[in-house]
C-alpha cells in the first residue's frame, strides 16, 4: 500500500493477556518508530529502529513492553501480561532516513484493556 | 515527558476567520515541525520548519519560529470547517540513548464552526 499500514485497528483485551500490534511502513522506509496516545495527549514516543535493529527504546515503559523488525520492514510491538493503564492508541509511524524530518503516521491501533 | 506545548488547548472560531496556536518548548532543537490529527486518525505532517528560519508557508499555513523565546506559532487563515482538527507542534529533542526523537505536545484542538 501507499502509506503506513496498521493492524488491528482496534483490539479489545482482558488484563493479563498477551498483546501483538503490527505496523507496515511506507516501502523503502528505513526508519520506523512506535508512539503511544493516550486521550486527549500527544504521541508519547516508545521505540526506534534503523533497519532490523532498535536504535532507541528509551521510551518503553518497563519489560512488558517489546518490539521487533526481524527483516527491517514490518515491526510488530508487543505486550505481555497487559495492564489497564496500557489501554492507548499504539500509532507507527515512518520515515526515509533516522533523520528527525517528516514521519508519515498510520492510523493506528485502539488498544483497550478491561 | 513532552518538550512542546501549546496553547491554547482548544479554540474555536467561525469559519472565514484566521486561527492562531501557539507552541512552546524547553531545549535546543534542529527544526520544529506541525501535525494535524483528525478524531481518530493518524497524524499528518503540515510543514517543517528550521531553526535557522523564521518564518514559513505552505498554503494557508504560516509558521513561524523564535528560536530566542523558543516558541512557535501557526497562523491557518480563511478557515473552512474541514480545518477542525487537533493540532500538534513536535521538535526533535534528544532522547537521552544516543538518538534525537521526535516530541510532541498536547496539542491544539480547533473547531471551525459553518
Amino acid at each position: 500500500g501507499a502509506g503506513v499500514s496498521q493492524t488491528p485497528s482496534n483490539k479489545v483485551t482482558e488484563k493479563g493477556k498477551y498483546v501483538e500490534l503490527r505496523c507496515d511502513p511506507i516501502s523503502g522506509h528505513t526508519a520506523l518508530y512506535w508512539y503511544r496516545q493516550s486521550l486527549g495527549q500527544g504521541p508519547e514516543f516508545l521505540i526506534y529502529f534503523q533497519g532490523t535493529g532498535a536504535a532507541d527504546d528509551s521510551g518503553l515503559p518497563n519489560d512488558r513492553f517489546f518490539a521487533v523488525r526481524p527483516e527491517g520492514s514490518v515491526s510488530t510491538l508487543k505486550i505481555q501480561r497487559t495492564e489497564r493503564g496500557d489501554s492507548a492508541v499504539y500509532l507507527c509511524a515512518s520515515s526515509f532516513s533516522s533523520l528527525t524530518g517528516e514521519l508519515f503516521f498510520g492510523e493506528g491501533s485502539r488498544l483497550t484493556v478491561l | 515527558s513532552q518538550q512542546g506545548e501549546e496553547d491554547p488547548q482548544a479554540l474555536s472560531i467561525q469559519e472565514g476567520e484566521n486561527a492562531t496556536m501557539n507552541c512552546s518548548y524547553k531545549t535546543s532543537i534542529n527544526n520544529l515541525q506541525w501535525y494535524r490529527q483528525n478524531s481518530g486518525r493518524g497524524l499528518v505532517h503540515l510543514i517543517l520548519i528550521r531553526s535557522n528560519e523564521r518564518e514559513k508557508h505552505s498554503g494557508r499555513l504560516r509558521v513561524t519560529l523564535d528560536t530566542s523565546k523558543k516558541s512557535s506559532s501557526l497562523l491557518i487563515t480563511a478557515s473552512r470547517a474541514a480545518d477542525t482538527a487537533s493540532y500538534f507542534c513536535a521538535t526533535d529533542a534528544y532522547s537521552g540513548a544516543g538518538s534525537y526523537q521526535l516530541t510532541f505536545g498536547k496539542g491544539t484542538k480547533l473547531s471551525v464552526i459553518p
